[in-house]
């Protein structure tokens, strides 16, 4: 039971656009949602989190959009700029829950210059 | 500051041998994770430990997997005997907050360790 879902495993953009990452989640018991970014032989890195009590969050270039009655939130990245091309990985908790975190598939992303 | 540590990074191994794998998470971090990433899927939690106790080892599968969290630093994950099914990468993560609170929950992961069956 896939809790937690990217369903796009990859992402092609042009460098200074804007890049787009989905996740939809089924447990309304998450409430703290976060994306991680992972280069190769590298181990995950926490980029931005949102909690269920706020729609957006902003960090620079990362904002994080939640719709919590679609059950979906987004990452958007604007400029995207070469160096962000990786693996995205979304993951969700429910901190009433041990805080354990349930991650998505990933989503390749490539930042053509 | 210094990340997590993980050793080894890589090791290939036949099935049925055994295997074990360390952790050194950061510093004052109370909480441990050790995490299973098979390839083309996202880190599933495998056992969460809080200082030297187990807080959720629901997914770790006991028959053949164990780990443990001596003096609640440095934690050791062992396979026996190992399935070709076990190749992964198995990750290591360390955060602040402790279980029950509502501090920041930011996992920080070491780079992992290349499991290959054979």
């Amino acid at each position: 039971d896939q809790q937690v879902k990217q369903n796009s495993p990859s992402l092609s953009v042009q460098e200074g656009r804007i890049s787009i990452l989905n996740c939809d989640y089924t447990n309304s018991m998450f409430d703290y949602f976060l994306w991680y970014k992972k280069y190769p032989a590298e181990g995950p890195t926490f980029l931005i989190s949102i909690s269920s009590i706020k729609d957006k969050n902003e960090d620079g270039r990362f904002t994080v959009f939640l719709n919590k009655s679609a059950k979906h939130l987004s990452l958007h990245i604007v400029p995207s700029q070469p160096g962000d091309s990786a693996v995205y990985f979304c993951a969700a908790s429910a901190r009433s829950r041990m805080d354990k975190l349930v991650f998505g598939a990933g989503t390749i992303l490539r930042v053509k210059s | 500051e210094a990340g997590v540590a993980q050793s080894p990074r890589y090791k290939i191994i036949e099935k049925r041998q055994s295997v074990a794998f360390w952790c050194n998470p950061i510093s004052g971090h109370a909480t441990l994770y050790w995490y299973q990433q098979i390839l083309g899927q996202g880190p599933k939690l495998l056992i969460q430990f809080q200082n030297n106790g187990v807080v959720d080892d629901s997914q770790l599968p006991k028959d053949r997997f164990s780990a443990e969290r001596l003096k609640g630093v440095d934690s050791t994950l062992k396979i026996q005997p190992a399935k070709l099914e076990d190749s992964a990468v198995y990750l290591c993560a360390s955060s602040l907050a402790t279980f029950g609170t509502s501090g920041n929950n930011e996992q920080f992961f070491g780079p992992g360790t290349r499991l290959t069956v054979l």
